[in-house]
């Protein structure tokens, strides 16, 4: 199915854990993007890239890094897991001026 | 920094009444669009709004983008219980590329059957 897989859904981490979360998408899209989402908080955006090879920080990048070797996958890596990274996690594609297709998420837990 | 406000953040209805959001942005904006996200589920997107006072519909949903480019709103009509759900607008500051969306926080809505 056409779309954007995050994996893996659910994910509880111990204090200083690092780990990546993954993500791919098949529809050639240039743009992708990391997003996490806390209650009140609304979407804010971690980091993003315009294209293979190139990346850009976002309004909260502090403790995540990322990398886009490829068109199809942008990986998030959390270096050293803090209690203040618990949330839910969305990695989003989209064309350069289209709508952002979402995957369904990474719920973590930091404890 | 550029800013999308939202609101309300929160509305409870009947099944039946109208439902509008409203997002003001503190800058021009290039073009806005809608997203609906589902209780547990993720965002989902509604609609792209271009070009100054755009109206568009889908089916029930309103969408119109002002004239300055600054504001939108999303009117439900005679709201129903799949209509449940938080509703995000999210602007483009840059024209020819959504590259960075400035989200506003979302307006939740619950239906009362």
């Amino acid at each position: 199915n056409a779309g954007v897989t995050q994996t893996p859904k659910f994910q509880v981490l111990k204090t200083g854990q690092s780990m990546t979360l993954q993500c791919a998408q098949d529809m050639n899209h240039e743009y992708m993007s990391w997003y996490r989402q806390d209650p009140g908080m609304g979407l804010r955006l971690i980091h993003y890239s315009v294209g293979a090879g190139i990346t850009d920080q976002g309004e909260v990048p502090n403790g995540y890094n990322v990398s886009r070797s490829t068109t199809e996958d942008f990986p998030l890596r959390l270096l050293s897991a803090a209690p203040s990274q618990t949330s839910v996690y969305f990695c989003a594609s989209s064309y350069s001026t289209g709508a952002y297709t979402f995957g369904s998420g990474t719920r973590l837990t930091v404890v | 920094g550029q800013q999308v406000m939202q609101i309300p953040q929160y509305q409870h209805v009947q099944e039946g009444e109208d439902f509008t959001t409203y997002c003001n942005s503190s800058t021009t904006l290039s073009n806005i669009q809608w997203y609906k996200q589902r209780p547990g589920g993720h965002p989902v997107f509604l609609i792209q709004l271009v070009k100054s006072g755009e109206v568009k519909k889908q089916k029930r949903l309103t969408f119109q983008f002002g004239e300055a480019k600054k504001n939108s709103s999303l009117h439900i009509t005679a709201t129903q219980t799949t209509d449940v759900g938080t509703y995000f607008c999210a602007g483009s500051l840059y024209a020819g590329n959504n590259r960075k969306l400035i989200w506003g926080l979302g307006t939740s809505l619950a239906v009362n059957p």
